[in-house]
């Protein structure tokens, strides 16, 4: 049973392109969290997605960002016009439900650099 | 809402004892303990649900006082390997998870 898979490990991105980062839960997972680290920093939530759901994105920046979590394929987070301040470490997480004493399994996260 | 962690940071010598504390303003439902290495993903620990339990495995123990809303985490003879920055998920409702802004633990020989 594969874990949580990120990818791209690392993203290069010019100011001003578009940065889509993908997420593949665990099998039997449903439910998707996107967090943003910055070097040194903890982890701030971002959105909380179930499959064809959003459920809370009141992490998201209003503009430029969005997330998607199709019926099928993984979870995207999309970056559009990206600027320097994107630059930062996000991590997926999944849970296979949010009933009492589930725990969420992180991928390794994308590295995303804004030049 | 996200948790408060306290200490920021802490630094240990090996079999010395840590306890990492997580506060909420609101009602909580659940808490989650993780760790992550420098570079790396976080790694769970253990899940907390109120009603005041505790767990715990090896030397690494938890409690949840729902009451005051606040977890603790219990670092007992730390080991070299225990380094790392520890978060704090606190679940409100069903449907989300927060973190704290971690604390950093290093443990020196």
């Amino acid at each position: 049973n594969a874990g949580v898979m990120q990818n791209p490990r690392h993203l290069v991105r010019r100011r001003g392109q578009e940065a889509r980062l993908r997420c593949s839960p665990m099998k039997g997972h449903s439910h998707v969290y996107w967090y943003r680290q910055l070097p040194e920093e903890g982890l701030k939530f971002m959105v909380y997605l179930q499959k064809e759901n959003i459920i809370d994105e009141s992490g998201m920046p209003k503009e430029r960002f969005s997330a998607e979590f199709p019926k099928e394929g993984p979870s995207i987070l999309r970056i559009q016009q990206v600027v320097r301040g994107d630059s930062a470490a996000y991590f997926c997480a999944s849970s296979r439900d949010t009933g009492a004493g589930t725990e969420a399994f992180f991928g390794q996260g994308t590295r995303l650099t804004v030049v | 809402q996200q948790p408060v962690q306290s200490p920021q940071a802490v630094i240990l010598r090996e079999g010395e004892d840590a306890v990492i504390n997580c506060s909420s303003s609101k009602a909580l439902y659940s808490v989650h303990w993780y760790r992550q290495k420098h570079g790396e993903a976080p790694v769970f620990l253990m899940i907390l649900l109120k009603g005041g339990e505790q767990k715990g495995h090896d030397k690494i123990s938890a409690s949840f006082n729902e009451k005051k809303q606040q977890s603790s985490l219990y670092l007992t003879a730390s080991q070299l390997s225990y380094s790392g920055t520890y978060f704090c998920g606190t679940g409100v409702n069903n449907n989300d998870m927060r973190f704290g802004a971690g604390t950093r633990l290093t443990v020196k020989p």
